[in-house]
């Protein structure tokens, strides 16, 4: 069975000051990897995916096989920034959109 | 679009109680998800649809819960009887192919 690990469940960083969230997975096969973000009090939303090679908010993640990793990294980070951060894991074809979610990282931007 | 309606946003029971969540997705996406969302175990999925079909139901944690899609637009969740450890917040989220999860507000369910 796929798993997603987020080591950290909090992290602080000051503005400007650059951020990685780390994610592990574990999955034999070739998954679709995604970060999800939920701001206060707002809906959890996509923020990006690995198979489009796209930069939101700053934001990039790439997907490294060889460690099995796909951490999202922002060079100077802003305090809108703060928010839960959520990878998953999909295993596409017929079951695109059932997510395994890691547990989460709360990340926090300090003024 | 409105994007994934939830309702209630808030539920407050007495244990034993019947609660029923209700979700309407995203016109035109065809699947459709249940998650539940604690502090200790995170976002886990209960169950999800494919062209209103239950496809997977494995995350369902006990016979006291029930999802239904009785047509493209409108699912339930059901808890029957509720119980306090049922508390959390239950999502919703609709997709079409690799576009990925669209989710609802959720529910804050608390099982007093």
């Amino acid at each position: 069975a796929q798993r997603v690990t987020q080591p950290e469940k909090l992290l602080s960083v000051f503005k400007g000051a650059p951020v990685e969230l780390k994610c592990n997975y574990s999955y034999s096969g070739s998954p679709e990897l995604f970060w999800y973000v939920q701001y206060s009090r707002q809906r959890l939303q996509l923020l990006l995916r690995h198979i489009s090679r796209e930069s939101i908010k700053g934001f990039t993640a790439d997907l490294n096989k060889g460690e099995t990793s796909f951490h999202l990294k922002k060079p100077f980070a802003q305090e809108e920034d703060s928010a839960m951060y959520y990878c998953a894991l999909s295993v596409g074809g017929t079951s695109y959109g059932k997510l395994t979610f890691g547990q989460g990282t709360i990340l926090t931007v300090h003024p | 679009d409105a994007g994934v309606i939830q309702s209630p946003r808030h539920e407050v029971t007495e244990m034993g109680q019947e609660v029923t969540l209700r979700c309407k997705p995203i016109s035109g996406h065809n699947s459709l998800f249940w998650y539940r969302q604690t502090m200790m175990r995170g976002l886990e999925l209960l169950i999800y649809f494919n062209n209103n079909v239950p496809i997977d139901d494995s995350g369902m944690p006990e016979d006291r819960f029930s999802a239904k899609m009785p047509n493209a637009s409108f699912s339930t969740l059901k808890i029957q009887p509720s119980e306090p450890r049922d508390s959390a917040v239950y999502f919703c989220a609709s997709s079409l192919g690799p576009l990925g999860l669209f989710f609802g507000s959720g529910t804050q369910l608390s099982v007093l």
